[in-house]
């Protein structure tokens, strides 16, 4: 049973636009969220992350948003830029000592100059 | 170097052939992973390392073997594979006791072919 889903496997969105990335979890032990971006013959590198105790967390072009009822978070980039073409893996982990990540299958994000 | 090295990038074997993977992390990081990527699945946590102590084995067969000498090197051991087992291994590294507050460092992953 996967835990942490990402529905779209892929999307392409215009030069400049704003891409929006989801990400839905089924367990509620989650405190701690993560994105992870990935380019080709490299491994992920660590983009942003958000804390259960947050509705939101910004850096940059970069914006995580947490809905914890509906179990639910997005990465927001805008302006989408070239060079955010990659694959983006959301994460989530939870406290306790616990230092496992949950991953998604990842979406694969175009942008179109 | 500096971050996460691991060699080969790219390892084709047979299934009788013996092969390990090493992992370097230059960031004085503390914990150390393993992790499986197959064609259109999540990424797969296969060991976990702390502080050299494996803390996690998540139900790996015992065809993979891992190894943590010291806190900077973990190795994979692979014999007599499967062609299921074909997969791009990446290994990670965090710093353990910052209060769950982490992000961890992935290498750029082995890709590995078993034929």
């Amino acid at each position: 049973d996967q835990q942490v889903k990402q529905n779209s496997p892929s999307l392409s969105v215009q030069e400049g636009r704003i891409s929006i990335l989801n990400c839905d979890y089924t367990n509620s032990m989650f405190d701690y969220f993560l994105w992870y971006k990935k380019y080709p013959a490299e491994g992920p590198t660590f983009l942003i992350s958000i804390s259960s105790i947050k509705d939101k967390n910004e850096d940059g072009r970069f914006t995580v948003f947490l809905n914890k009822s509906a179990k639910h978070l997005s990465l927001h980039i805008v302006p989408s830029q070239p060079g955010d073409s990659a694959v983006y893996f959301c994460a989530a982990s939870y406290s306790f000592g616990n230092e496992k990540l949950t991953f998604g299958t990842g979406t694969r994000l175009t942008i179109i100059p | 170097e500096t971050g996460v090295t691991q060699t080969p990038r790219h390892l084709v074997m047979g299934m009788t052939n013996k092969k390990s993977l090493k992992c370097e992390q230059h960031l004085g990081h503390n914990a150390m992973y393993w992790y499986k990527q197959s064609a259109k699945k999540p990424l797969e946590l296969m060991f976990v390392y702390n502080f050299k102590e494996q803390t996690e084995n998540n139900s790996v067969p015992s065809r993979f073997s891992p190894e943590c000498p010291n806190s900077s090197h973990l190795f994979l051991h692979l014999h007599t594979l499967q062609p299921e087992d074909s997969a791009l291994y990446l290994c990670a590294s965090s710093l353990e006791g910052s209060g769950g507050r982490y992000e961890q460092y992935f290498g750029p992953g082995t890709r590995l072919t078993v034929t």
